[in-house]
């Protein structure tokens, strides 16, 4: 099993709803990622874990919340937000993130959200 | 903070001819990724380049690192309508963050 995999593919929310992002990667990657992305513009960084634990928050805002159940699974919980909020959220695995260990991202093929 | 400037933003070509995208960063790289994302697709990832210098190739396409480690490029030899998307180098600085250029898109006429 060499992929990511992202539910839901689409998602329309209300911004007083909470709603959940999974990703799921039987590769055996210890480091996983959250990207948002815009359209016609490259992915940005929002949380980076690994091993498990949460090694870098860009400046999310608090209403985008990252969770790591196992080192298989990667979830997001949305809560209150923004029309702006709405992009292509893509989640990524990689075999680590250390200073030395240094591995291409397998990314998944995204959830689209719309925030009405 | 790091920056990494690729170039051009668009390029349009007609089938059979060479294409080539830069990448240049404010910082030296620890290394440098490109990936390729298809329209309405996700980015794949292409290769990764970690020593000054270092050229690569994949078929059609050849990947350079610059000697000082601050810039590269990606040389597509040939397109076809298959290299359609937009292409994006990422460059590892020293807090090994990724940082991502603001990507080519590449379109084919057949």
């Amino acid at each position: 099993d060499t992929e990511v995999t992202q539910t839901p593919k689409h998602l329309v929310m209300g911004m007083t709803n909470k709603k959940s992002l999974k990703c799921e990667q039987h590769m055996g990657h210890r480091a996983m990622y959250w990207y948002k992305q815009k359209a016609k513009k490259p992915p940005e960084l929002m949380f980076v874990y690994s091993y498990e634990k949460l090694s870098i928050n860009e400046s999310v805002p608090s209403r985008f919340s990252p969770e790591c159940p196992n080192s298989s699974l990667l979830n997001l919980h949305l809560h209150a937000l923004q029309p702006e909020d709405s992009a292509l959220y893509l989640c990524a695995s990689s075999q680590g993130e250390t200073a030395s260990i240094n591995y291409g991202y397998t990314f998944g093929s995204g959830t689209r959200l719309t925030v009405v | 903070g790091q920056q990494v400037m690729q170039i051009p933003q668009y390029q349009h070509v007609q089938e059979g001819e060479d294409f080539t995208t830069y990448c240049n960063s404010s910082t030296t790289l620890s290394n440098i990724q490109w990936y390729k994302q298809r329209p309405g697709g996700h980015p794949v990832f292409l290769i990764q380049l970690v020593k000054s210098g270092e050229v690569k190739k994949q078929k059609r396409l050849t990947f350079q690192f610059g000697e000082a480690k601050k810039n590269s490029s990606l040389h597509i030899t040939a397109t076809q309508t298959t290299d359609v998307g937009t292409y994006f180098c990422a460059g590892r600085g020293s807090n090994y963050k990724l940082t991502f250029g603001k990507g080519t898109l590449l379109t084919v006429n057949p």
